[in-house]
């Protein structure tokens, strides 16, 4: 089993273009979530999903869209990047009978 | 308002002592504590937890304790080694309202390092 992994590992963008990152998770877990980490700051969430078609707004919603069109993948939207969005972006997933989250390797992303 | 506070930034300890990590909390709803362990430009990767129902848990070399009224978990590393440097986090877990799921909430970190 690969477990959480995250596309891209390093991003470069300029103010106001747009991405996706990717997540996928072949554990068959319900629940995926979206976190930044910035220094000093711990993780915070910025959206989550307990299902396929569902999704719900974290801590830090602003700025970002989220879909989950199929259960294994959670993607996470910048429709225009800005400074402030510059981040290490964790995925994360469980099953739903358990609160231990499962996280992915990470998306490092510079906004210039 | 930080809900869960890791009020050491770092923490130094000589191999083969032991490392213990501290974390306070603030909401009395929380009921599932867990540890994490993240190394440099990888993700976090669980270590240990405890339910409110219990006060100490054991896994190898790691304990966490938990005292209830003082709102406080710690993380007991006997003995460390150098693989252990990284940084820790401690989060929490608490029921919500009704339609809301269980959601992790995170310290800001505690950077242990072990020296040989």
């Amino acid at each position: 089993n690969a477990g959480v992994t995250q596309t891209p590992k390093f991003r470069v963008l300029k103010t106001g273009q747009s991405m996706t990152l990717l997540c996928a998770q072949d554990m068959n877990h319900e629940y995926m979530y979206w976190y930044r980490q910035d220094p000093g700051m711990g993780l915070r969430l910025i959206h989550y999903s307990v299902g396929e078609g569902t999704t719900a707004k974290g801590e830090v919603p602003d700025g970002y869209n989220v879909s989950r069109l199929k259960k294994q993948n959670f993607l996470l939207g910048l429709e225009s990047a800005a400074p402030s969005q510059t981040s290490v972006y964790f995925c994360a997933s469980r099953i739903a009978s358990t609160d231990t989250q499962y996280f992915g390797p990470g998306t490092r992303l510079t906004v210039l | 308002d930080q809900q869960v506070k890791q009020n050491s930034p770092s923490l130094s300890v000589q191999e083969g002592r032991i490392s213990i990590l501290n974390c306070d909390y603030t909401n009395s709803m929380f009921d599932y504590f867990l540890w994490y362990k993240k190394y440099p430009a990888e993700g976090p990767t669980f270590l240990i937890s405890i339910s409110s129902i219990k006060d100490k848990n054991e896994d190898g070399r790691f304990t966490v304790f938990l005292n209830k009224s003082a709102k406080h978990l710690s993380l007991h590393i006997v003995p460390s080694q150098p693989g252990d440097s990284a940084v820790y986090f401690c989060a929490a877990s608490a029921r919500r309202s009704s339609g809301s799921a269980r959601q992790l909430t995170f310290g800001s970190g505690t950077q242990l390092t072990v020296l040989p």
